[in-house]
Order: C-alpha cells, then sequence, then structure tokens
C-alpha cells in the first residue's frame, strides 16, 4: 500500500538528539493527523492539520513539533525526548467533511529513546 | 471532551464462534463510529463504520450496531477465522466548533484471539 506513507520505519535517538518524522499521502486528502500509540493505551491524537492549518494541539509537550508544509506532507520535529515518549508515532490523512471521514494511517514509525 | 471506553480488553474465542466488542461514547454529538483491526506490526484499518442515521451496518461476518440513546455500538464478528486475530479499537468522531474537522477519539483496543 502507497496512500501514506512514513519515514523513517523506525528510530533510535538519545534524549539530546533533534530528529524529524515525515509522513506524505496520495490521496489528495486535505487533512492529516500525528498519533502516539503506546503500550496498553489507546491511540493518541497528537495533531490535526485541516486545510494546511492546525486546528487542534491536545496538549501535546512542546518537545513535539508539527509541521504541515502542504497538504501532501506532515513532519513531526523531535527535540530533547524523555524515554517515555518512546512509542509507535503513526500518521493518517481523511478528506475532511461533514458527518466523518475515514482516516488512513501510514505504517508507522517505532520511535526509541534512549 | 469524548471519551470512548471499549471492553473487553482482550478476547478469546474458538474458530467458528462469534465475538462481540462493545464501545460506549460520552459526547452525543459523536456521529460517526470507525472500527479499526491492527494485526500485529501492521497499521489500523478500517474495517467497518457506522454513521449516526443508521441503527445497523452488515459486510459479509462483520456487523456494527448503534444505539445512540445509550450511546453504545458494538462490532459483531461471526463465524471467526484465525487471520481474524488481531487488536480492535472503536472510535467517536466530534464534529469541530466551525462545524468540519472531525476529531476522532479512539477507545483502548481489545486484543482478540481466535483459537484454531
Amino acid at each position: 500500500e502507497t496512500g501514506v506513507t512514513q519515514t523513517p520505519r523506525h528510530l533510535v535517538m538519545g534524549m539530546t538528539n533533534k530528529k524529524s518524522l515525515k509522513c506524505e499521502q496520495h490521496l489528495g486528502h486535505n487533512a492529516m493527523y500525528w498519533y502516539k500509540q503506546s503500550a496498553k493505551k489507546p491511540l493518541e491524537l497528537m495533531f490535526v492539520y485541516s486545510l494546511e492549518e492546525r486546528v487542534e494541539n491536545n496538549s501535546v509537550p512542546s518537545r513535539f513539533s508539527p509541521e504541515c508544509p502542504n497538504s501532501s506532507h506532515l513532519f513531526l520535529h523531535l527535540h530533547t525526548l524523555q524515554p517515555e515518549d518512546s512509542a509507535l508515532y503513526l500518521c493518517a490523512s481523511s478528506q475532511e467533511g461533514q458527518g466523518g471521514d475515514t482516516q488512513y494511517f501510514g505504517p508507522g514509525t517505532r520511535l526509541t529513546v534512549l | 471532551g469524548e471519551n470512548v471506553e471499549q471492553h473487553p480488553s482482550t478476547l478469546s474465542v474458538q474458530e467458528g464462534d462469534s465475538a462481540v466488542i462493545k464501545c460506549t461514547y460520552s459526547d452525543s454529538a459523536s456521529n460517526y463510529f470507525p472500527w479499526y483491526k491492527q494485526e500485529l506490526g501492521k497499521r489500523p484499518q478500517l474495517i467497518i463504520d457506522i454513521r449516526s442515521n443508521v441503527g445497523e451496518k452488515k459486510d459479509q461476518r462483520i456487523a456494527v450496531t448503534l444505539n445512540k440513546t445509550a450511546k453504545h455500538f458494538s462490532l459483531h464478528i461471526t463465524e471467526t477465522q484465525p487471520e481474524d486475530s488481531a487488536v480492535y479499537f472503536c472510535a467517536a468522531s466530534i464534529v469541530g466548533p466551525q462545524g468540519g474537522s472531525e476529531k476522532l477519539v479512539f477507545g483502548k483496543g481489545t486484543k482478540l484471539t481466535v483459537n484454531p
């Protein structure tokens, strides 16, 4: 499947490093999302970009910084992370509209913070 | 904000049996309820969804029911097969203040194991 791609697929970083996660969608959607998936926890919505404008930030720590340069690309910039930030980070996209729209997920980036 | 509860957290059935997973939501404004299946090491994928204007939807061995009054919805899998083994997530959407942009709130997931 190539609808939503994410790179890298795996990332190991130290707490002082700066790295970025990349997401790209090829579905012509106008909304993109970042989710965090930790063990034994539900999927947590981190950021939403709709029409390239960030419309919600669910009180995510400032060490996570999203960027959406256009409707097809989404980045998550990481700096001074903590070990508890280790998780699977999933990107998703959808075509925004009334009544709910299907979100399509990327394969995720498995992040380990040492 | 919206809160979605999902039960059970684990479910083990014999091949051929039925499996039922239940979710409740708190916000009566929610109008879209998808179910995602996540196999080990793979991304979540939509398997079925239901909107608030219908009470039941079926797709082959999978069905979803919605009770808006009670604010709960359920996933039913009949004639289960080993390949149905996965984690299933329910979700509910809330329409944003400007009337657009749905934000999915997920349940914690149910790990389904189908034993041959």
